[in-house]
C-alpha cells in the first residue's frame, strides 16, 4: 500500500509569489489533514477534509491560504501571495473515517520564502 | 482549547542511557495520546499511542502510560541506541468528530556512541 505522498519535497520562492503544495493520501482514506511546523515550534493543525468537504478549517492562518480537495482524492494547498512567515514544513496526513484509526503522515514539503 | 506541553530539547545522551521525555496535556473530554517520531530525512511516524486512562503504549522499547490524574504521557526507554536519534513529538487527539491532532513543540534527541 502506497503511503501519503507530498509534492514538492522542497520549494524556495520569493515573497509575493504563489506556491501550490500537493498531497496524495492513501487510497480509501476519507480524512485528509494539513499541518504546518514553523521552525522550532509545534506542528499546528491547518484544516481537515472529509472526502471533498472541509470539516474544520479553524487552523488556516489567513485568506492567503486556499486548500482544495476536488473529487475527494488528492488535495492542494495554495499560498498566494507568500510571505516570509509562511516558511516552514507543511505536512499532510490521511486516515480512514473510523474511531481510533491511525493518521499516516507524508514526508512534508519544506517551504522557504525569501 | 487543547494543548500539549513537551520537554524542551535538544537532549543528548550516551548510548545505553535511560531516556525520559516529559509530556503533559490540557484537554476536555477523553483524548487519545500519541508519540510521533521523525527520523532524519523522513516523515512523521506513529511510535505509540494510548486511548484511555492507565493504558500503556509501547513500541521499539519505548513506553508511555496515560496518566489522567497528572495529565501526563511521558516517554521512556531503558537503554537508548544511536538509531533512536530523531525528533519526538507528543500529541493528543480529541473525541471522534474532532480528530485533529494537537502537537507539542518536539524534542530533538541525539544519542552519542
Amino acid at each position: 500500500e502506497a503511503g501519503v505522498t507530498q509534492f514538492p519535497s522542497h520549494s524556495v520562492i520569493e515573497k509575493g509569489q504563489t506556491v501550490t503544495l500537493r498531497c496524495d493520501p492513501i487510497s480509501g482514506h476519507d480524512n485528509l489533514y494539513w499541518y504546518r511546523r514553523v521552525m522550532g515550534k509545534e506542528i499546528k493543525f491547518l484544516l481537515h477534509f472529509v472526502k471533498e468537504s472541509k470539516q474544520d478549517e479553524s487552523g488556516m492562518p489567513n485568506n492567503r491560504f486556499l486548500a482544495e480537495r476536488t473529487g475527494g482524492t488528492y488535495s492542494t494547498l495554495k499560498v498566494q501571495p507568500a510571505e516570509l512567515e509562511d516558511s516552514g514544513v507543511y505536512f499532510c496526513a490521511s486516515s480512514r473515517r473510523q474511531q481510533n484509526t491511525e493518521a499516516f503522515f507524508g514526508q512534508g514539503t519544506r517551504l522557504t520564502v525569501v | 482549547g487543547d494543548s500539549v506541553t513537551q520537554m524542551e530539547g535538544p537532549v543528548t545522551l550516551s548510548e545505553e542511557a535511560f531516556l525520559t521525555i516529559n509530556c503533559t496535556y490540557t484537554a476536555t473530554g477523553y483524548p487519545s495520546l500519541f508519540w510521533y517520531v521523525q527520523y532524519p530525512g523522513e516523515g512523521l511516524q506513529l511510535l505509540l499511542k494510548a486511548t484511555k486512562a492507565d493504558d500503556k503504549g509501547s513500541n521499539k522499547g519505548f513506553e508511555a502510560t496515560y496518566r489522567k490524574e497528572t495529565t501526563s504521557f511521558h516517554l521512556e526507554k531503558g537503554s537508548v541506541q544511536v538509531s533512536d536519534s530523531a525528533v519526538y513529538f507528543c500529541a493528543l487527539r480529541g473525541d471522534f468528530g474532532n480528530e485533529k491532532l494537537t502537537f507539542g513543540t518536539g524534542t530533538r534527541l541525539t544519542i552519542i556512541p
